[in-house]
């Protein structure tokens, strides 16, 4: 069946230091690949997502390429900030008619110093 | 516009005891999710709808685990009775509903706390 693995935490880093959690996927077929983030105190919301092979995906300084070569979506960014402090869910959707079920990796916790 | 909608934020409770969890998803959503997320995991899928038809239920333990969604809106997760082990995060998730398309994004509520002891 799908499984993701994610890089486990927690994460601490200083303010403007460069962030990369590791994400890598099992999955039959052509999965799509998401990024969630989950604030303390709020439900997942959707970070970036990529449908496709070499598709990146962006949003808000983060970025994530979907790579099949090494079945891997690794998350980036180039300085994060204190606000960014959260929980960071890497997660697939199966291809064709499963394509609504996300699974999901246990989450990195990641806390960010001024 | 208004996010997914979860009531109780927080609920405690004794086990054998029943429990309701209630969700409002992002209007014009057909499809709702209901999740479980452990301490330290990811959600897993436990039902999902289309409209007021259940078309997966394969992970709702159905011993003591119940939903409906009546009028294929508003949705209620119950468990009954409940045990120790229930004690999770319970969240509902709404999309649109294009099934077949990978843009169907799923949007979460803020989850129900549960706590059995």
């Amino acid at each position: 069946g799908n499984s993701v693995t994610q890089m486990e935490g927690p994460v601490t880093l200083s303010e403007e230091a460069f962030l990369t959690i590791n994400c890598t996927y099992t999955a039959t077929g052509y999965p799509s690949l998401f990024w969630y983030v989950q604030y303390p105190g709020e439900g997942l919301q959707l970070l970036l997502k990529a449908t496709k092979a070499d598709d990146k995906g962006s949003n808000k300084g983060f970025e994530a390429t979907y790579r099949k070569e090494t079945t891997s979506f690794h998350l980036e960014k180039g300085s994060v900030q204190v606000s960014d402090s959260a929980v960071y869910f890497c997660a697939l959707s199966g291809s064709g008619g499963s394509n609504y079920k996300l699974t999901f990796g246990k989450g990195t916790l990641l806390t960010v110093n001024p | 516009e208004a996010g997914v909608v979860q009531s109780p934020r927080y609920k405690i409770i004794e086990k054998k005891q029943p429990v309701a969890f209630w969700c409002n998803p992002i209007s014009g959503h057909n499809t709702l999710y209901w999740y479980l997320q452990n301490l330290g995991q990811g959600p897993e899928l436990l039902i999902r709808y289309e409209n007021e038809e259940a078309v997966d239920d394969s992970q709702l333990p159905k011993d003591r685990f119940s939903a409906e969604r009546l009028k294929g809106v508003d949705s209620t997760l119950k468990i009954q009775p409940a045990e120790l082990g229930d004690s999770a995060v319970y969240l509902c998730a709404s999309s649109l509903g294009r099934t077949g398309s990978s843009t169907d994004t799923q949007y979460f509520g803020p989850g129900t706390r549960l706590t059995v002891l």
